[in-house]
């Protein structure tokens, strides 16, 4: 079937500190992955994406890694900011269209 | 360069009354698609058109619902005969070919009384 998900709906931690998102996809025939960030009464907003010949890959605080094996991706954030308070979404690109988990809500703690 | 557009960014209706929701996508971009979010869940893909065609709607309810992307002009998302269940925010995201990152516009927050 073609769903995307994540294990922890709410993600509390302390400003300063590494932030760990996780999602679990079910297609194993996808090739592309995103991450986005919404904030609340917002469009999601592109953080940063993969393919599936890449493992790891790297931006400006953040980093996705993709296990191709346990079809998983994960979403890090260094040193998370009050800023990056927000609901983040993976999505998998299925056919044209990108399916997307339920949400994570991150809150960071001051 | 200006991000993809929506509006109305809210729009209330009476059950049975029609929505239209409008997308200008980003400039340059060809490719548009609209999503479903209802309260504390992910996006749910509805359509994907290019100018002029319906590429996929697999997503799309069977009944009342409706999208264009015409050759001038935004694409429109059409809801007739609303219900209580269709409100939801709809969002619009468009992309310069397939298989790219979609850019969101901020979507359109239906609430049907």
């Amino acid at each position: 079937g073609e769903s995307v998900g994540l294990h922890l709906p709410t993600l509390s931690v302390q400003e300063g500190d590494n932030s760990i998102i996780n999602c679990a996809y079910s297609n194993s025939a996808s090739d592309y992955f995103i991450w986005y960030k919404q904030e609340s009464g917002k469009g999601p907003q592109f953080i940063i994406d993969i393919r599936s010949n890449m493992d790891k890959r790297q931006g400006q605080r953040v980093t996705v890694l993709l296990n191709k094996t346990v079809k998983h991706l994960s979403l890090q954030i260094a040193a998370t900011q009050p800023g990056d308070s927000a609901v983040y979404f993976c999505a998998e690109e299925y056919g044209n269209k990108l399916v997307f988990g339920a949400g994570t809500i991150l809150r960071v703690k001051s | 360069n200006a991000g993809v557009m929506q509006n109305p960014r809210h729009l209330v209706r009476r059950r049975g009354q029609e929505a239209r929701l409008r997308c200008s996508p980003m400039k340059g971009h060809s490719h548009v698609y609209w999503y479903r979010q209802l309260p504390e869940e992910g996006l749910k893909f509805m359509v994907y058109l290019q100018k002029e065609n319906i590429i996929d709607e697999s997503g799309m309810p069977k009944e009342r619902f409706s999208a264009e992307f015409p050759k001038e002009g935004p694409s429109i998302l059409r809801i007739q005969q609303v219900v209580r269940g269709d409100s939801a925010a709809y969002f619009c995201a468009s992309s310069p070919w397939a298989d790219y990152e979609q850019y969101f516009g901020p979507g359109t927050r239906l609430t049907v009384t």
